[in-house]
């Protein structure tokens, strides 16, 4: 079965520094990826997506993630942490069903 | 997202009774998803529907069914709610098309009590 597993339940970073957010995949078949954030007491919002073609996806917000099918990786990041980007960053991956398989989220503070 | 909508949006329940919540969608979107999300779990799958009366089990059914008797409904029934089943469920549908697009719907917050 498809799953993702991310790295680091929480990570804190500074404003204007370089966010990252580590995840790794598992797939017999080659692997959709996604990367969703939620701000609280909201719901999911697609931050960008890997399907098929250029291994670096640009997002939305400046987020990017980099598919690196050696390393079975799709870290997501950011040039520059705002306040704003302050949230819960959830990755996931295609299975059965067409279904997304969510890792157990990251959830990102932001410090002045 | 205005495509899915989810009912109802809070519910208190007492430890037995059953519950059901509905996912209501206007896209004609052939699969449907039923989520829950707790604290350090992430989003779990429970089950999904890909068609009229086709569902199947996800990573976490046990205490749950499904049924889908039109295209826009698929609906979550707790037999017997359990305080385990405190949670946020969220429903969600896939495009019908290879662009693996997918609408989250707002979430419907239950306490088993």
């Amino acid at each position: 079965a498809q799953s993702v597993t991310q790295l680091g339940s929480h990570v804190s970073v500074s404003e204007g520094a370089l966010v990252l957010l580590r995840c790794n995949y598992s797939s017999s078949v080659p692997p959709y990826l996604f990367w969703y954030v939620q701000y609280p007491n909201q719901g999911l919002q697609l931050l960008l997506k890997y399907t098929t073609g250029a291994t670096l996806v640009k997002g939305i917000n400046g987020f990017e993630a980099e598919f690196k099918k050696s390393e079975t990786s799709f870290h997501l990041t950011k040039p520059s942490a705002h306040m704003s980007d302050a949230a819960e960053y959830f990755c996931a991956v295609s299975g059965d069903g067409y279904a997304l398989n969510f890792g157990k989220g990251t959830s990102l503070l932001v410090t002045p | 997202d205005a495509g899915i909508t989810q009912s109802p949006r809070h519910k208190v329940t007492e430890t037995g009774t059953p519950v059901t919540l509905r996912c209501h969608q206007t896209e004609n979107h052939r699969y449907m998803y039923w989520y829950r999300q707790d604290p350090g779990h992430g989003l779990r799958l429970i089950h999904y529907s890909y068609g009229v009366k086709d569902t199947d089990k996800g990573e976490v059914s046990d205490g749950y069914s499904v049924s889908r008797s039109k295209t826009e409904d698929f609906l979550l029934t707790l037999e017997s709610a359990t305080s385990s089943q405190t949670s946020v469920y969220f429903c969600a549908t896939r495009r019908n098309d290879n662009n693996y697009g997918y609408t989250f719907g707002s979430g419907t917050r239950l306490t088993v009590v």
